[in-house]
């Protein structure tokens, strides 16, 4: 089966960056989508394709994937961007990253 | 916009069957996939399957024994069924469309989620 490794967690500070990265064999071939989860609630996409938002996802959101690893960025980190993100690909079935954790400090 | 809202019991026993329904808004399942996704307390997703094309389904290995999703296109709802559940089944089961307004392996529209206990 094939498995996607995510940090368990990611700090930083706000107004600074996060990345988050999500780790696969050669998953640079792969679109990968990425879900943030409030405490609660359920995931909502904020990219899918490597680096696409969809609409009403503000542009600090981005992308990247290359090789064996994909990342998510969170430009100018808010409060609010305080969650579990998942990173998602498909392998002839859905699979899911083990989530990390993001904490605005 | 579409709408999804899943409803069952929320205890099953130990070696019995889990089943939920999944009531769409605002779409129509004869398009897209529809799939259950679920989460255990505290940990990660795990993808169940889908179903699409008026019944054509796709299940997650680890899973496929055990279940069956089906399509109830008189009322746009779709269901799945867990069979002989043990507490590890545990978890909130959320129903999601696959495919909608982006690539076809997205999720791009879940519902609120539904906590599923299996325990006697």
């Amino acid at each position: 089966s094939y498995v996607l490794t995510q940090p368990p967690s990611v700090s930083v500070a706000p107004g600074q960056t996060a990345r988050i990265t999500c780790g696969g064999h050669n998953i640079g071939t792969k679109s990968v989508h990425w879900y943030r989860q409030k405490p609660g609630q359920a995931p909502v996409l904020v990219v899918y394709d490597d680096s696409d938002r969809p609409s009403g996802i503000p542009d600090r959101f981005s992308g990247s994937n290359s090789g064996n690893m994909a990342t998510l960025i969170i430009s100018r980190v808010e409060a609010g961007d305080e969650a579990d993100y998942y990173c998602q690909v498909w392998h002839s079935s859905g699979v899911f990253g083990s989530g990390t954790g993001v904490t605005v400090l | 916009q579409v709408q999804l809202q899943e409803s069952g019991p929320g205890l099953v026993k130990p070696s019995e069957t889990l089943s939920l329904t999944c009531s769409v808004s605002g779409d129509s399942i004869r398009s897209y996939y529809w799939s259950w996704i679920r989460q255990p307390p505290g940990k990660g997703l795990e993808w169940i399957g889908y179903i699409y094309d008026g019944g054509k389904t796709n299940y997650n290995p680890s899973l496929e024994s055990r279940v069956t999703i089906s399509l109830d296109m008189s009322k746009n709802q779709f269901s799945l069924n867990l069979r002989s559940v043990t507490a590890a089944d545990t978890a909130v089961f959320y129903c999601a469309r696959q495919g909608g307004n982006y690539a076809d392996t997205v999720f791009d529209s879940w519902g609120q989620g539904t906590l599923v206990t299996v325990s006697s």
